[in-house]
């Protein structure tokens, strides 16, 4: 497609429920990078893919989060027995390669969790 | 640990003012620094990107410096239109990742 694209834009859970997120990158590009917004505050590196795998899963807050990448292409996230505090927009960006190329974001899903 | 900091939170100025804003970062072995604007309910726009060898980079209105020995940025914004209004967002790249500043809310007063 034209650009990052992330599904669902809105995600309503209960606590305790497991979520996917999903992000479509950019055909071509073999980065793609998971990032965290929580209301008020900046941006939090969860997780990148170089192709298919992750070399710095460093950011994922618990083991609770998960994300995989097929075919160097479509990636999820998965949030396992869904708390409060993971309320937030998670957004998405693929890169040419890894090596400090611009960002290109999709729009994000924000994950409202009651 | 890389940590940027942005400042001022939040800025209002009058239409066709030039404006300055600010990004600070601790840890100078960057690869590169990146300008976002992020509009409400979408996702970030990159904006300029500067090389760690680069001194500035220039889009039209914007123009963006770096001085990676003293870990600062400045984005400059020419004229500005009410259509600036937005979250301006820089990142320094390094250890194969962003690192973002928490943001500078601009609002431009028509």
């Amino acid at each position: 497609g034209a650009g990052v694209s992330q599904s669902p834009s809105n995600k309503v859970t209960e606590k305790g429920k497991d979520v996917e997120l999903r992000c479509d990158p950019i055909s071509g590009h073999t980065a793609l990078y998971w990032y965290r917004q929580s209301l008020g505050q900046g941006l939090e590196f969860l997780i990148y893919f170089q192709g298919n795998s992750a070399p710095d899963k460093s950011g994922l807050p618990s083991d609770r989060f998960s994300a995989e990448r097929t075919g160097g292409s479509v990636s999820t996230l998965t949030i396992q027995r869904t708390q409060q505090e993971d309320s937030a927009v998670y957004l998405c960006a693929s890169s040419f390669s890894s090596g400090g190329q611009v960002l290109y974001f999709g729009a994000g899903t924000r994950l409202s969790v009651l | 640990k890389q940590e940027v900091t942005q400042i001022p939170a939040a800025l209002s100025v009058p239409e066709g003012e030039n404006l300055v804003l600010n990004c600070s970062f601790t840890d100078s072995a960057i690869y590169n620094l990146q300008w976002f604007r992020q509009d409400s309910g979408t996702g970030l726009t990159s904006l300029l990107l500067i090389q760690s060898s680069q001194r500035e980079q220039t889009s039209g209105r914007l123009n963006a410096s770096l001085d990676k020995s003293s870990g600062r940025s400045t984005l400059y914004i020419a004229a500005s239109q009410p259509g600036d209004s937005a979250t301006y967002l820089c990142a320094v790249f390094g250890n194969e990742k962003l690192t973002f500043g928490t943001g500078t809310r601009l609002t431009i007063i028509p």
